[in-house]
């Protein structure tokens, strides 16, 4: 059963504090993405993966990082330098296809205490 | 989002068709697509259109593309009460080595027993 798994489904974090936002994909996909997600805001590209080992900002990286040491992991940690960190994050990977369609986890919401 | 442009509320009757409409500027856009989203989910794929095409249908999904005035719609027919939903709309634009997706703020379809 192939597809995109992100946890926790809620998280909380303190002042200060770092958290990692986990997204495992088993399609085979060489690109990954995060997205953070406000209302009446869209979808915000904030870094993406084209392949193991890079990766690149996107549009909203300040206050994040990332890493792809494997191919199947694109985990996301939001760090105590990003000020207003309350958001849906979704994390997505794109097929090698002629269309590059994107498909996306369920999503993480993370919550400031 | 300011690239791609759709109204952000739509209500229909249950059983009547449900038209969202989309507007883009990128006349380079080589892929257009239509993902649903439904409260505290992930983003689904629903379909997408080549920018060489009209038309495209899919079961109870039509989608249009008028590539002069740089126009998509997404139409439902017969909608249900599962159709509730946000409907994004999402270009893709070449960024250097990579293909972006623009997107637009989504349209909420609330459908009306």
């Amino acid at each position: 059963d192939g597809g995109i798994t992100q946890s926790p489904k809620y998280l909380f974090r303190k002042e200060g504090q770092n958290v990692t936002l986990s997204c495992e994909q088993n399609l085979n996909h060489d690109a990954m993405y995060w997205y953070r997600q406000d209302p009446g805001q869209g979808l915000r590209l904030i870094y993406y993966s084209q392949i193991v080992n890079d990766f690149q900002k996107g549009d909203i990286a300040e206050g994040y990082s990332v890493s792809r040491e494997k191919k199947e992991s694109f985990p996301l940690t939001v760090t105590s330098a990003q000020k207003n960190p309350t958001a849906f994050y979704l994390c997505a990977s794109r097929d090698s296809g002629r269309a590059q369609t994107q498909y996306f986890g369920p999503g993480t919401r993370l919550l400031v205490l | 989002g300011e690239d791609v442009e759709q109204s952000l509320f739509l209500s229909v009757r249950e059983g009547d068709s449900s038209v969202i409409n989309c507007t883009y500027t990128d006349s380079s856009s080589t892929y257009l697509y239509w993902y649903k989203q439904e409260p505290g989910a992930g983003l689904q794929l629903l379909t997408y259109i080549f920018s060489n095409m009209d038309m495209k249908q899919d079961q109870r999904l039509t989608v249009l593309l008028n590539k002069k005035d740089k126009h998509l719609s997404l139409r439902i027919a017969d909608t249900q009460t599962g159709d509730s939903a946000i409907y994004f709309c999402a270009e893709s634009k070449n960024a250097g080595n990579n293909r972006k997706l623009i997107w637009g703020l989504g349209t909420s379809l609330a459908v009306n027993p």
